[in-house]
């Protein structure tokens, strides 16, 4: 399975935009690009996912880069309810069969 | 209504007891998960369900074995506890199953203790 790298923690102010980075040097072509999101104690909650092209919801926006090779979640304004643990993760598409393998993550702090 | 519910919610028991965790979804999805996240915080996957059949069983010893009744249910049974069983376990469903694009819902885990 492909690799994602991510900071281990970032901190924003709340009503500020949030951009949290992702590498995935060795993507392939059928990754798809998902985040999810870990609030304490309760079970991760899908953000968003993309393949080539930039996507947004109501949630959050994926920035993927060009060459795919890395990709940013933003969160537009930060709210101290977005503080929790983010994963950038890759899933084959036809191969992976669902399976998410979740790395360390970037704990998110939001400051009032 | 929750989406993925798991009962119980905590779970203390002494070494080389037998539990069971179950998990139910009600939002019509084929395929089911369980994940475990330990001490240090990471997930990772155990087994997915697609249709009642078992198609993902990540290295887990013999002592777990899930059981799916139907497509709505996978429960979880964990035979002759031991201390490093000890962690949070995520029940998850996702409607779309091989694409690559399928969302995962989550449950509110399920935190076991052995003593």
């Amino acid at each position: 399975d492909a690799k994602t790298t991510q900071p281990n923690s970032m901190e924003s102010n709340e009503e500020e935009p949030v951009h949290l980075p992702c590498n995935h040097s060795t993507i392939s072509g059928t990754d798809y690009i998902h985040w999810y999101r870990q609030l304490p104690s309760q079970g991760p909650e899908y953000v968003i996912h993309g393949l080539t092209s930039n996507v947004n919801n109501r949630m959050a926006s994926l920035a993927i880069a060009e060459d795919r090779k890395s990709s940013t979640l933003i969160l537009h304004r930060a709210t101290l309810r977005d503080a929790a643990v983010y994963y950038c993760i890759l899933i084959a598409g036809g191969t992976s069969y669902g399976k998410l393998t979740f790395g360390q993550g970037t704990i998110l702090t939001v400051h009032p | 209504d929750t989406a993925v519910s798991q009962t119980p919610k905590y779970l203390v028991t002494q070494m080389g007891n037998d539990k069971s965790i179950k998990c139910e979804q009600n939002l019509g999805h084929d395929t089911m998960y369980w994940y475990k996240q330990d001490s240090k915080k990471f997930l990772k996957i155990m087994f997915s369900y697609n249709n009642k059949e078992l198609i993902i069983n990540e290295t887990v010893p013999n002592r777990f074995s899930p059981k799916s009744p139907d497509k709505a249910h996978l429960n979880l049974h964990i035979n002759s506890l031991e201390l490093g069983d000890s962690a949070v376990y995520f029940c998850a469903s996702s409607q779309e199953f091989g694409t690559g694009r399928e969302t995962q819902y989550f449950g509110p885990g399920t935190r076991l203790l052995v003593l």
